[in-house]
C-alpha cells in the first residue's frame, strides 16, 4: 500500500510568485490534514477535510492560502502571492474515517517550502 | 487551550546508552498523546500512543512513553539507543477524534558512534 506522497519535494520562489502544493493520501483515506513547520518551531495545523468538503480550517494563516481538494481524492494547497515568512516546510496526513477514538494520521514526507 | 513542550531542542547520546525525551502537555479533558519520529527524507512515523489504560506504553523500535498525569508529562525512553535512531522526534497531544492535533516544536536527537 502506497504512503500518503506529496509534491514537489523543495520549491523555490521569489516573494510574490505563486506556488502549488500537492498531497496524495492513503488510497480510502477520507480525512485529509495540512501542517506547516516554520523553521525550529512546532508542527501547526493548518486545515482538515473530510473528503471533499473543509472540516476546520481555522489554523490558515490568511486568505493568500487557498486549500482543494477535488473529488475527495488529492488535494493542493496554493499560496499566492507567497511572502517570506510562508517557508517552512508544508507535511499532509491522512487518516481514515473511524468508529471512535484517534485515529492514526499517516504523514507525508513533506514540502520544504523557501521564499526569495 | 493545548499545547505540548518539548524542552531540549537537541539531546546527544552514545551509541547503546539510554534514552529519555520529555514531553509536557496543556490540554484541558483526558489527552490523547504520540510521539512520532521524522527521519530525513521521510514522513512523520508514529512510534506510540496513548488513550487510556496501563500508563505505560510500548513502541515501535523498542521505544516505550509513561502517561504522568499528576506531570502532565508522556515522556519517550528507549533503554540502549541505536545509530538508526538518530531523528527529529515529536510529541503530540490531541483529541478524541485526532482532528485537533497539537505538535511540540521537536528534539532532534544525535547519536555518537
Amino acid at each position: 500500500e502506497a504512503g500518503v506522497t506529496q509534491f514537489p519535494s523543495h520549491s523555490v520562489i521569489e516573494k510574490g510568485q505563486t506556488v502549488t502544493l500537492r498531497c496524495d493520501p492513503i488510497s480510502g483515506h477520507d480525512n485529509l490534514y495540512w501542517y506547516r513547520r516554520v523553521m525550529g518551531k512546532e508542527i501547526k495545523f493548518l486545515l482538515h477535510f473530510v473528503k471533499e468538503s473543509k472540516q476546520d480550517e481555522s489554523g490558515m494563516p490568511n486568505n493568500r492560502f487557498l486549500a482543494e481538494r477535488t473529488g475527495g481524492t488529492y488535494s493542493t494547497l496554493k499560496v499566492q502571492p507567497a511572502e517570506l515568512e510562508d517557508s517552512g516546510v508544508y507535511f499532509c496526513a491522512s487518516s481514515q474515517v473511524g468508529t471512535g477514538g484517534a485515529n492514526e494520521q499517516y504523514f507525508g514526507p513533506g514540502t520544504r517550502l523557501t521564499v526569495t | 487551550a493545548q499545547s505540548v513542550t518539548q524542552p531540549d531542542i537537541h539531546i546527544t547520546v552514545s551509541e547503546g546508552a539510554s534514552l529519555e525525551l520529555r514531553c509536557n502537555y496543556s490540554y484541558g479533558a483526558t489527552p490523547y498523546l504520540f510521539w512520532y519520529v521524522q527521519s530525513p527524507g521521510q514522513g512523520l512515523q508514529l512510534l506510540l500512543k496513548y488513550f487510556s489504560g496501563d500508563t505505560l506504553v510500548q513502541g515501535i523500535k523498542g521505544f516505550e512513553a509513561e502517561f504522568k498525569r499528576s506531570q502532565s508529562s508522556f515522556n519517550l525512553r528507549k533503554p540502549s539507543v541505536h545509530w538508526s535512531d538518530a531523528a527529529e522526534y515529536f510529541c503530540a497531544v490531541g483529541a478524541w477524534n485526532n482532528n485537533d492535533m497539537r505538535f511540540g516544536a521537536g528534539t532532534r536527537l544525535t547519536v555518537k558512534p
